[in-house]
């Protein structure tokens, strides 16, 4: 079944103490994002990878790091997190365009972080 | 950044009824999707909408990019319980490639049986 998981699905901790959040997929995507959700601020882009060894920063990068060792592999990594970064996380992957419609985002399941 | 204004923020309707939804930006977009969050999940593509002016039905959801391509609505027509959910407008910018999209705020759908 193609998906996109992340874990873990849920997570508390306490400030400065560094986490990661895996997501993976399996269906060889080359693009790969993070995003936040937020109560009435939608779903904000924090980083995204366009193939391996390739990431650039969204729109809310701020806090956040993210690798791109493996094409199916994406985590998201908080050095040193704060109660602001308190947020539920979604990854998503999607194919290389071919054409001039730009394929589906699929999104994980998501993880809902909490920071104390 | 780019922001979309997504409207209303939440909608009490009963079961049958019809919903309308819509999204504007000052910003011209590529594409417009439409995104539906069902509690506990991330969100599936409902709608995509490719050139100005289109208008695209599934089933019993329809949505049109407008003809300035700085808007987008979505309309649910007679609705049901499981159509409750938080769905959002999506909008891809004119020069950016496929990694990027803009979400909107989200519509909180509630339906009373």
């Amino acid at each position: 079944e193609a998906q996109v998981t992340q874990n873990p699905r849920y997570l508390i901790t306490v400030t400065g103490k560094k986490l990661t959040v895996t997501c993976s997929q399996n269906m060889n995507h080359e693009y790969m994002s993070w995003y936040r959700q937020d109560p009435g601020l939608g779903l904000r882009q924090i980083y995204y990878s366009m193939n391996v060894e390739v990431t650039d920063k969204g729109d809310v990068p701020e806090g956040y790091k993210v690798s791109r060792k493996e094409k199916r592999n994406f985590p998201l990594i908080l050095e040193s997190p704060s109660p602001n970064q308190t947020s539920l996380y979604f990854c998503a992957s999607t194919a290389r365009s071919r054409g001039y419609r730009p394929p589906e985002q699929f999104f994980g399941p998501g993880t809902r972080l909490t920071v104390l | 950044g780019q922001q979309l204004n997504q409207s209303p923020q939440s909608m009490f309707i009963q079961e049958g009824e019809d919903v309308s939804m819509n999204c504007t930006s000052s910003s011209i977009f590529n594409t417009w999707l439409w995104y539906k969050q069902d509690p506990g999940e991330g969100p599936v593509l409902l709608i995509a909408l490719y050139k100005a002016g289109e208008l695209t039905s599934n089933g019993r959801l329809t949505a049109q990019f407008g003809i300035t391509r700085k808007d987008s609505f979505l309309n649910i027509s007679a609705s049901i319980p499981s159509d409750v959910g938080i769905y959002f407008c999506a909008g891809q910018p004119l020069v950016q490639g496929a990694q990027k999209l803009v979400f909107g705020q989200g519509t909180r759908l509630t339906i009373n049986p």
